[in-house]
């Protein structure tokens, strides 16, 4: 248990649908995050929010959407995905001053058919 | 940009000591941080660098060289469970923006 929880866990999905990715901190940080785990490529970033406002969006496509409505729940709402877009998702949280540390949730596997 | 490069996979014996080596090229660096990650799990901090030299934290030591951009992980006393990858990453800017590396797929055998 590391105090971030991801739902749902394992996600099918058609290009057409729209679905949302749900996290929530229990550590009463101030920063959240949204990164992508592919196969063979690094955790990228998709999204950084500090004290609830976006701070970093790094050239996502516009089919994701998150949503930060308090410190401690972090969204990511899908539509219209490609196959490619299938992977790990993982929500994480921090505290600013602490020296690099992330608290990652357990991902939520996505799969586009 | 920011770009840090780790060995695809490595293999050593258990009981036995390992090193992961991480070299990063970034602007704006502040640290280097290590994370572990078992198949199926969420990755879990490890150690941070902010400063040159060894930071030993149990049976895991990570070393950072600013001068050289180069980091590494060292392993002692390997057990099986700690067959996992390890990501090495920076970061910089004060939300923590940060950056993974390629991973090292780590097996140890018996």
């Amino acid at each position: 248990e590391t105090g971030v929880t991801q739902t749902p866990r394992h996600l099918v999905m058609g290009m057409t649908n729209k679905k949302s990715l749900k996290c929530e901190q229990h550590l009463g940080h101030n920063a959240m995050y949204w990164y992508k785990q592919s196969a063979k490529k690094p955790l990228e970033l998709m999204f950084v929010y500090s004290l609830e406002e976006r701070v970093e969006n790094n050239s996502v496509p516009s089919r994701f959407s998150p949503e930060c409505p308090n410190s401690s729940h972090l969204f990511l709402h899908l539509h219209t995905l490609q196959p490619e877009d299938s992977a790990l998702y993982l929500c994480a949280s921090s505290q600013e001053s602490a020296g690099g540390e992330l608290f990652f949730g357990e991902g939520s596997r996505l799969t586009v058919l | 940009g920011q770009s840090l490069e780790q060995p695809s996979e490595v293999t050593a014996v258990e009981g036995a000591i390992v090193q992961i080596n991480c070299t990063y090229q970034t602007s704006g660096f502040y640290g280097l941080s290590w994370y572990q990650q078992h198949d199926g799990g969420a990755p879990t901090f490890l150690s941070y660098n902010a400063l040159d030299g060894l930071e030993e934290t149990g049976r895991f030591s990570s070393f950072l060289s600013r001068s050289d951009s180069y980091g590494y992980l060292l392993l002692q006393e390997l057990q099986m469970k700690d067959s996992a990858s390890y990501f090495c990453a920076s970061d910089s800017g004060g939300y923590q923006k940060v950056t993974f590396g390629t991973g090292t797929k780590l097996q140890v055998i018996p």
